[in-house]
């Protein structure tokens, strides 16, 4: 089945490290997606990517890059990671825009930064 | 104004009524209204999706819109215990076309 796949599911790590989320696809969608979600706050779009050589800032960049290794990777790093960067993260495609910006979403990561 | 606006709740509705959830939006140019629903520790998942006015209907859900208003809804008909989840108003903004979600309304369907 074509799915969106995130690794790790779950991660404790320490303030001041360097983490990695990874997201992969098998849908053939150009757009990817980084969100985080909190609870009270809802899901915030962190970074996306409408193609390869295409990344842009969402909402709440500081803190977080991105690297789009193809089409179907899409990285997410916290370069010195702190405790308020502890939440739920979730990887999504969309096949376009407008009618076509259904995101898929993947299982999501939970992350926790002592 | 938020750009795109839910009532957080809990919404609480007897099992069999229906539960109707509202989102306003504040881009009057946008055009795709998508509603998810994600059960505690998931993914959101995909109800529906409406691009035109009026009503929208799949199964029990029904899906309306207004954009003259800048309102979407969603209505849950003979609700079920598992209906209970949050639910995401979620707007395809017509000036970036970038997918701006609702904060989420928590329904629970009392049995």
């Amino acid at each position: 089945d074509a799915d969106v796949t995130q690794t790790p599911r779950n991660r404790i790590t320490k303030t001041g490290k360097r983490i990695m989320l990874e997201c992969s696809q098998t849908k053939g969608h150009d757009r990817m997606y980084w969100y985080r979600q909190d609870p009270g706050l809802g899901l915030r779009l962190i970074y996306y990517s409408f193609d390869v050589k295409d990344i842009n800032k969402g909402e709440i960049s500081d803190g977080y890059s991105v690297s789009r290794q193809a089409q179907a990777k899409f990285s997410l790093s916290l370069e010195s990671a702190i405790p308020n960067q502890t939440a739920l993260y979730f990887c999504a495609t969309s096949l376009g825009g407008g009618e076509y910006n259904e995101q898929f979403f993947g299982p999501g990561t939970r992350l926790t930064v002592l | 104004q938020k750009e795109v606006e839910q009532n957080s709740g809990p919404l609480s509705v007897p099992e069999g009524a229906i539960a109707s959830l509202n989102c306003t939006y504040s881009d009057r140019g946008s055009q795709s209204f998508f509603w998810y629903r994600q059960y505690s520790g998931k993914s959101p998942e995909l109800i529906m999706f409406i691009y035109s006015n009026g009503d929208k209907e799949d199964g029990r859900f029904t899906a309306q819109l207004n954009k003259a208003s800048q309102y979407v809804s969603l209505l849950i008909r003979d609700s079920q215990p598992s209906d209970s989840a949050t639910y995401l108003c979620a707007v395809n903004m017509n000036r970036d076309d970038k997918i701006i979600f609702g904060k989420g309304t928590r329904l629970h369907i009392l049995p």
